[in-house]
C-alpha cells in the first residue's frame, strides 16, 4: 500500500484563493517531498522537507512537516488557474525509494 | 540542457505480445527509477538503478517484467507476455546520486496499452 496519503482526493478553488493540500504517512521518514504532474506529463518537483524541518518555503509554496502527527501540509497562496494539477507526497525512509501517495487533483477556476 | 526522455510516448500491443520501454536519463545521473502510474493513482515504485546494476528491484510485480541498464545511461523496461493489467502509464526519473535525497527529474512517461 501507499506510505502517503493525500487529502482531500479533490479541490476546487476560484483563482486567488489559497489551496491546502494534506498527506498522512505511517511510518518514520528520512524526509518528504512534494511533486507537481499537469494533465498528460511528467511530475515535477517542488519541494523537500527534511524530518528534522517543521517548514518550508518556496515562491508561493509553504510546506510543513509534523512528525509526530506523521503529517505534512502544501500550502499554494494567491492560486492560479496555472496552478490546476495533481499534487502528490512522497515520503523517503531510506535505501533507495521514495514512496508516492495517490495525490490531490486541484483545479483551479479562472 | 536535455531532460528526461521516454519512447515511445504511447505503445499500444496486444495480449501475450512482448514490449520495450525507453528511458534516456538527464546525463550524468547515476540513480534511475522506474515507476507505474494507474489512472487516478500516484507512481508505483518498479525498480530502481545505482549506476549499472539494479540495487532495488522490489516493486517489480512479477517475472514477467525486467529491466536493464547496460552501460549505466540507458535504460530498457521489459515486459513479457503481456496482460491487460498491465496498461498504465511506465514513467522514468533520473536523480544526480539518490532519488530519495535529491530531486527526481521525471520523464514526459509511456503510455502502454495491452488490448
Amino acid at each position: 500500500s501507499q506510505q502517503g496519503e493525500e487529502d482531500p482526493q479533490a479541490l476546487s478553488i476560484q483563482e486567488g484563493e489559497n489551496a491546502t493540500m494534506n498527506c498522512s504517512y505511517k511510518t518514520s521518514i528520512n524526509n518528504l517531498q512534494w511533486y507537481r504532474q499537469n494533465s498528460g506529463r511528467g511530475l515535477v518537483h517542488l519541494i523537500l522537507i527534511r524530518s528534522n524541518e517543521r517548514e518550508k518555503h518556496s515562491g508561493r509554496l509553504r510546506v510543513t512537516l509534523d512528525t509526530s502527527k506523521k503529517s505534512s501540509s502544501l500550502l499554494i497562496t494567491a492560486s492560479r488557474a496555472a496552478d490546476t494539477a495533481s499534487y502528490f507526497c512522497a515520503t523517503y525512509t531510506g535505501g533507495f525509494k521514495t514512496i508516492f501517495g495517490a495525490g490531490t487533483r486541484l483545479f483551479v477556476k479562472a | 540542457g536535455a531532460g528526461v526522455s521516454q519512447t515511445p510516448s504511447n505503445k499500444v500491443t496486444e495480449k501475450g505480445k512482448y514490449v520495450e520501454l525507453r528511458c534516456d536519463p538527464i546525463s550524468g545521473h547515476t540513480a534511475l527509477y522506474w515507476y507505474r502510474q494507474s489512472l487516478g493513482q500516484g507512481p508505483e515504485f518498479l525498480i530502481y538503478f545505482q549506476g549499472t546494476g539494479a540495487a532495488d528491484d522490489s516493486g517489480l510485480p512479477n517475472d514477467r517484467f525486467f529491466a536493464v541498464r547496460p552501460e549505466g545511461s540507458v535504460s530498457t523496461l521489459k515486459i513479457q507476455r503481456t496482460e491487460r493489467g498491465d496498461s498504465a502509464v511506465y514513467l522514468c526519473a533520473s536523480s544526480p546520486r539518490n532519488g530519495g535525497t535529491d530531486t527526481q527529474y521525471f520523464g514526459p512517461g509511456t503510455r502502454l496499452t495491452v488490448l
